[in-house]
C-alpha cells in the first residue's frame, strides 16, 4: 500500500523556539494531507488540512501562526511549531486520505517534548 | 452535531473473544474504520465497512449496522500482543474522518 513518512519521530526542543515536521508521500502523490496532534489517552484531533498549492485549511481553535503548514509539492507537507511551549509537547500525526474505499495512510508520527 | 462513542477501556483474557462496539451520529456515511493504535505509534489499518454484515480478516472481524449506526469489532483467540487502542472511525459527507476516543483493551494471561 502507499507509504507516508513522517519525520523526526522524537524531537526535544527549548521553549521559545521552533521545530519543524516533515511528511512525505513516497509512492504516490497527495494533493491533501491531514496534520493530528493527539494527546495522552485521547484520539486524534484534527489539526488542519494542507493542500498542495494553496493555504492549510485550520481546525476551530488551531492558532495558525503558531502551528505553520506548508504544502510545496505534491509529496511533501510540513507543520512548524513556532515558538514552541511546553503545552505543545504532543504526538503529531499527519496522513494522507484514501478516498472512498481505501485506509488513511499515516506516517509514523513525531512526539515533541519541549522544555 | 457529529458523535462517535465507543468504551473507553475493556479487558478481556488471552485466548478468549472480544467484541468493542462503535455507535455514530454523523453527517452523512460514506464508510467505517477500525484501526490499531499501540502507544507511542501511529494507527494502523484493520478494516473497512460500508455495506451492512460482517467483514471476517484472520483473528478480526468487523460488523456494520447502517440503519442503527452501529459497528462492532471482533477479536478472537486475543494474544498479549493485541493490547493497544483501537479506533473506530467514519468517513462522512465530505470525505472526512471522524474519530472516536478509542478503546484501550487490556489483555490479561
Amino acid at each position: 500500500g502507499a507509504v507516508v513518512s513522517q519525520h523526526p519521530s522524537r524531537v526535544i526542543c527549548k521553549s521559545g523556539t521552533s521545530v519543524k515536521i516533515e511528511c512525505r508521500s513516497l509512492d504516490f502523490q497527495a494533493t491533501t494531507m491531514f496534520w493530528y496532534r493527539q494527546f495522552p489517552k485521547k484520539s486524534l484531533m484534527l489539526m488542519a488540512t494542507s493542500n498542495e498549492g494553496s493555504k492549510a485549511t485550520y481546525e476551530q481553535g488551531v492558532e495558525k501562526d503558531k502551528f505553520l503548514i506548508n504544502h510545496a509539492s505534491l509529496t511533501l507537507s510540513t507543520l512548524t511549531v513556532t515558538s514552541a511551549h511546553p503545552e505543545d509537547s504532543s504526538f503529531y500525526i499527519c496522513s494522507a486520505p484514501g478516498g472512498r474505499d481505501t485506509e488513511a495512510f499515516f506516517g509514523q508520527g513525531t512526539r515533541l517534548t519541549v522544555v | 452535531g457529529q458523535n462517535i462513542d465507543q468504551p473507553t477501556e475493556m479487558t478481556a483474557t488471552e485466548g478468549a473473544i472480544v467484541q468493542i462496539n462503535c455507535t455514530y451520529q454523523t453527517s452523512g456515511f460514506n464508510g467505517l474504520f477500525w484501526y490499531q493504535q499501540h502507544a507511542g505509534e501511529a494507527p494502523t489499518f484493520l478494516s473497512y465497512n460500508v455495506l451492512d454484515g460482517l467483514e471476517e480478516k484472520g483473528r478480526f472481524s468487523s460488523f456494520l449496522s447502517r440503519s442503527k449506526g452501529y459497528s462492532y469489532l471482533l477479536l478472537k483467540e486475543l494474544q498479549m500482543k493485541d493490547s493497544a487502542s483501537y479506533l473506530c472511525a467514519v468517513l462522512d459527507s465530505n470525505y472526512q474522518l471522524i474519530w472516536g476516543a478509542g478503546t484501550k483493551l487490556i489483555i490479561k494471561p
